[in-house]
């Protein structure tokens, strides 16, 4: 069973500060994908990594796929109240699988 | 475009009960995934469907079932609930659900058994 491990599972940081958010696998994905939800809502996908060692940039988020491609970062500079919310990662092993394996996802709460 | 639309939005049903859930995905989407939403076990997947057949499905007991129709939208049943099953469903579109697998949600059914 492939299992993706997120950390860490909470994070309340204020206004301004950077933070990163770690995915690791013991297994190798196709690709990974990186989504934030908001309460009340589903998950909407931010960006999805599908090359070892690919770094993507969405405005303040940089998102990076391990070179072995089994463990994701994304990382967050001067963070804002608007950034709040459940960050999942989730794993596509690829072939015929049609699944995505997702982690238990960070809470972030940026505070003002 | 349209998004992927969920209904019901809020569900409240007793043990024993059955319930169905309801998705349509985004137009042109063929692939339709469902997910179980709780906070102690995060997103569990639950069954991918593509043009009417199931191709892949989690581990989750026989009560749990679903079905796409020709128009790709879908349905997934729960029999004879019970307290665990409480937690917000989550249908997830997708153009093949192939590689890269770029899933849209919908804003899910929150499902609380009483």
């Amino acid at each position: 069973t492939q299992l993706l491990e997120q950390s860490p599972q909470f994070l309340s940081i204020q206004e301004g500060e950077n933070l990163t958010v770690y995915c690791n696998s013991s297994s190798v994905f196709s690709s990974l994908q990186w989504y934030r939800q908001e309460p009340g809502e589903g998950p909407v996908l931010l960006v999805t990594v599908v090359t070892g060692g690919e770094v993507k940039k969405l405005k303040r988020l940089t998102f990076q796929f391990g070179d072995a491609r089994k463990d994701s970062s994304l990382h967050i500079t001067a963070a804002q109240p608007g950034d709040t919310g459940l960050y999942l990662c989730a794993g596509d092993s690829g072939g015929s699988n049609y699944k995505l394996t997702f982690g238990k996802g960070t809470l972030l709460t940026v505070n003002p | 475009k349209a998004g992927v639309t969920q209904t019901p939005r809020y569900l409240i049903k007793t043990r024993g009960q059955q319930v169905t859930l309801s998705c349509s995905p985004i137009s042109g989407h063929r692939s339709v995934s469902w997910y179980q939403q709780t906070p102690g076990q995060g997103l569990q997947f639950l069954f991918e469907y593509f043009s009417e057949t199931q191709r892949n499905k989690g581990n989750f007991p026989g009560r749990f079932s679903g079905r796409q129709f020709s128009n790709s939208r879908s349905e997934m049943n729960v029999s004879t609930l019970e307290l665990g099953d409480s937690a917000l469903y989550l249908c997830a579109s997708s153009s093949t659900g192939a590689f890269g697998n770029e899933q849209f949600f919908g804003p899910g059914t929150r499902l609380t058994v009483l």
